[in-house]
């Protein structure tokens, strides 16, 4: 099946910085999402972006599917923002009608005061 | 509009024991997902219904798990005989079925702990 890396694993800023946020996923694709846990550990859904660029905010997002990756900008950055980030693939040719999202590891982010 | 949730949002409960955990979808959404995170993973994939059938059951872990989703809407995920290894959070999410659009939304997720 479709593998889905994040990078970094883990990543501290300073209140205000800027920071991006990389996901490699190793098949064509028919949805890539973002998401951001919060500490209750619900799933918060930030963008549906299989190819293109998107932008909600400080946050935007960009998709070569081409090149099988994707990226996640957050511009200063909150300490609200602070918490684990994940990058999920439905793989366009392995999965079937079930569509299921394959997650990567995610990137702990810390936004110090 | 709601979205998805689940219940209950912790289940604490013995080895051996049987339970079941409530997810009720986005209304109109007709595909509906259960996932399971452990400690410091992103979740996996466990089983995908369309409509009332299962469609996809190919991450369950074992034949102590199973979900059921009578009429369409409502699904339940039942563990029979539950071990140590089941604790985890489990993530219900659904889709607007058909169609290029596939964005899956979450619930909070049911904490399990199996002392």
């Amino acid at each position: 099946g479709i593998q889905v890396e994040q990078s970094p694993p883990d990543l501290i800023l300073q209140e205000g910085a800027n920071s991006t946020l990389r996901c490699n996923f190793s098949d064509s694709v028919n949805n890539l999402q973002w998401f951001h846990q919060n500490p209750w550990g619900q799933l918060i859904n930030l963008f549906y972006i299989p190819s293109g660029t998107k932008q909600n905010g400080r946050l935007s997002a960009t998709t070569v599917a081409t090149e099988r990756y994707s990226l996640l900008y957050i511009s200063s950055s909150q300490t609200t923002d602070s918490g684990v980030y994940f990058c999920a693939a439905t793989s366009s040719i392995s999965s079937g009608s079930a569509r299921q999202l394959t997650f990567g590891s995610g990137t702990q982010l810390t936004v110090l005061p | 509009g709601a979205g998805v949730s689940q219940t209950p949002s912790n289940k604490v409960t013995e080895k051996g024991k049987y339970v079941e955990l409530r997810c009720d979808p986005i209304s109109g959404h007709t595909a509906l997902y259960w996932y399971r995170q452990s400690l410091g993973q992103g979740p996996e994939f466990l089983i995908y219904f369309q409509g009332t059938g299962a469609a996809d059951d190919s991450g369950l872990p074992n034949d102590r798990f199973f979900a059921v989703r009578p009429e369409g809407s409502v699904s339940t995920l039942k563990i029979q005989r539950t071990e140590r290894g089941d604790s985890a959070v489990y993530l219900c999410a659904s889709r607007l079925a058909g169609g290029p659009y596939n964005e899956q939304f979450f619930g909070p997720g049911t904490r399990l702990t199996v002392l």
